[in-house]
Order: C-alpha cells, then sequence, then structure tokens
C-alpha cells in the first residue's frame, strides 16, 4: 500500500520560491498505474488543485498557477517534487501531495499535508 | 477558468436525506467525483463516475447527474456524515482539474 509524506520549509518570505517534495513508499512512481498530483487548502477554503504529472514526466497544472508552478520527478529517490515561485501570503495553505489512481481515476492516496506559511 | 459551483452548506437532521449538488459546464461530458474531508483527515473518495461507490462506502451515499449538474445524496444520513464535500471533475479538454468550492454538511 502507498503512503505519501510531503516535506520541505513551513515559512517562506514572500516573491521568494516554495520548494516541497513528496516521499513515496509502498510503490514506485514510474508505476504507470498512477499519476501524482498536488493539491492544497488555504486556512478557511476549500481544495485548489495545484497540478499533476505522469509516470512519463508529462505535466498539467492549474492555469491560475501555470506560470510559477513547476512540477517533476525524482525517479533515482522515488520521490517527486514542487516549486512554486514568486510566493505572496495568498499561497500560505496545506500543501498535500496524492497518488491519483488511473483505473478508478481518483486521487486515492494522500500525505498529511505540509502547511506552509508566506510571511516576512 | 473552469469552475464547479457548489452551494457552501447543507443541513438536515439525523435520518434525513441530504442533497448537495455541483454546477460545471462540462459535467455532461466529465464525470463527477465526490470527496468527503474531515478535519484533519485525507479526503476520502464516496462516489466516483458520477454514480459508482468505492467499497467500504456506506450505501446510503449515492451520485447521480444530469446536464450540467451533479448530485450527491445521502441517505438517512447520520452524524457521523457531517463534512466538507468536495466534487471534483475536469474541464472539457481533461487536461485541467478542478475541485468545486465544498459544501459544509451539517447532520443536527
Amino acid at each position: 500500500q502507498l503512503h505519501l509524506q510531503e516535506s520541505g520549509p513551513g515559512l517562506v518570505k514572500p516573491s521568494e520560491t516554495l520548494s516541497l517534495t513528496c516521499n513515496v513508499s509502498g510503490g514506485s512512481i514510474t508505476n504507470f498505474t498512477f499519476y501524482w498530483g498536488w493539491i492544497r487548502q488555504p486556512p478557511g477554503k476549500g481544495l485548489e488543485w495545484i497540478g499533476t504529472i505522469y509516470y512519463t514526466g508529462t505535466t498539467y497544472y492549474n492555469p491560475s498557477l501555470q506560470s510559477r508552478a513547476t512540477a517533476s520527478l525524482g525517479t533515482a529517490k522515488n520521490q517527486f517534487s514542487l516549486t512554486l515561485t514568486s510566493v505572496t501570503a495568498a499561497d500560505t495553505a496545506m500543501y498535500h501531495c496524492a497518488s491519483f489512481d488511473t483505473g478508478l481515476m481518483v486521487y486515492d492516496t494522500w500525505g498529511p499535508g505540509i502547511m506552509v506559511t508566506v510571511s516576512s | 477558468s473552469y469552475e464547479l459551483t457548489q452551494p457552501p452548506s447543507v443541513s438536515v437532521s439525523p435520518g434525513q436525506t441530504a442533497r448537495i449538488t455541483c454546477s460545471g459546464e462540462a459535467l455532461p461530458k466529465k464525470y463527477a467525483y465526490w470527496y468527503q474531508k474531515k478535519s484533519g483527515q485525507a479526503p476520502l473518495v464516496v462516489i466516483y463516475e458520477d454514480k459508482k461507490r468505492p467499497s467500504g462506502i456506506p450505501e446510503r451515499f449515492s451520485g447521480s447527474g444530469s446536464g450540467t449538474t451533479a448530485t450527491l445524496t445521502i441517505s438517512e444520513a447520520q452524524v457521523e456524515d457531517e463534512a466538507d464535500y468536495y466534487c471534483y471533475s475536469t474541464d472539457s479538454s481533461g487536461d485541467h482539474e478542478v475541485f468545486g468550492g465544498g459544501t459544509k454538511l451539517t447532520v443536527l
């Protein structure tokens, strides 16, 4: 069974770059039955899809974040990552990584999330 | 960009039927999915492909769709069903995913 765990800084300064990593255990990120996604939830608000990366490295992003978001695979360490540039207070949120089951077409395994605050 | 619209809140008494709607222009062509999210827990799929129920999800959860609206129905709602519910789908291209704004279900 897959287990996902986010890691990264809990505090980022405005205008800087946020970098997060999702460590995957219990399965390979090159497994074609999964895609890998990033979803966030600002305090008191709803879920927001950030982006998804396929095992091929193909990426798709939320149009509202496309210019600032980059997802990548780290196959050597069985992890995938997200960078978000030029952050503002609006990027303060709980960030989750999740596996997307291509059979059911659902995010079926989620990391516990990491709270990221953008503040000087 | 593409949006899915949900009511902010729905409230029912225990044993009543709760219905949560989700509206989106692409829903006639794209499946709707429903996630249940309780505070401090990861989201859980309760309905996929409009009306299918994953194993382990109680039969009181059902989904339906008509035109641009998908509906999650919780029959005989229980206090334990209190949660935020999010619909999920993609735009017409299939390349961009989207969550609805979420509906807070109160069973009281």
